[in-house]
């Protein structure tokens, strides 16, 4: 079975200060995303990587950074954390491929005091 | 753009009833993926069961089956024979026609089944 981990199930930051959400994924898979989920929003992605060191921006960026400096990590990075970043943050993998889903890690609910 | 819309905010079925979750979606894409997410109390995304566009069947997988009707770009996941355990967020998600693997989700459905 694919295993999605993510390193915290909850956390609780103070405003300013920096955030690091980790994921590891045990199957090898090349594509990794980060999203957020907020009650009446669904998911919106974040950033998504396609390979060790490579991402792309999705539709919600701003305030994030990412790094993926091995192929089964995929850090979510909040540089300076606002009380708007208060959400629950899901990481997910994948092959890739038309047919292929995201397996999804357990999530993180961050609140930012 | 695309787009995935879930018109139902909450849904109630009694347990071993049928159930039909709502899903509609937009896209000027010939070739696309749907997909049918589960999403107990505990926060992770459980995947149901994926549909492609050119697929001539409606997708089954166990008791969740998908009603696909393409003239119509609906997507709604059926239930059968509810289970307490079915009691979750659903949401419906579409793939992005550049071929990057991302998903488009919708707003979700909370599904309470009762005894």
């Amino acid at each position: 079975d694919v295993k999605v981990t993510q390193s915290s199930r909850y956390l609780v930051k103070r405003t300013g200060e920096k955030v690091f959400l980790e994921c590891v994924q045990d199957m090898d898979h090349e594509n990794m995303f980060w999203y957020r989920q907020d009650p009446g929003l669904g998911l919106r992605l974040i950033y998504f990587s396609y390979d060790v060191k490579m991402k792309e921006k999705g539709d919600i960026p701003e305030g994030y950074s990412v790094s993926r400096e091995k192929k089964e990590r995929f850090s979510l990075i909040l540089e300076s954390a606002s009380t708007n970043q208060t959400s629950m943050y899901l990481c997910a993998s994948g092959r890739g491929g038309s047919t292929d889903t995201q397996y999804f890690g357990p999530g993180t609910r961050l609140t930012v005091l | 753009a695309q787009k995935i819309t879930q018109t139902q905010p909450g849904m109630f079925v009694q347990e071993k009833e049928a159930v039909t979750l709502d899903c509609t979606y937009d896209t000027s894409d010939p070739s696309y993926g749907l997909f049918w997410y589960k999403q107990p109390s505990s926060g992770e995304m459980i995947f149901l069961i994926y549909q492609g566009s050119y697929d001539q069947q409606n997708a089954t997988e166990g008791r969740y089956s998908l009603n696909f009707q393409k003239a119509r770009k609906s997507a709604n996941l059926v239930i059968s024979a509810s289970q307490l355990g079915d009691s979750a967020m659903y949401f419906c998600a579409m793939d992005s026609p550049t071929g990057t693997d991302k998903l488009i989700f919708g707003t979700g459905t909370r599904l309470q089944v009762f005894p």
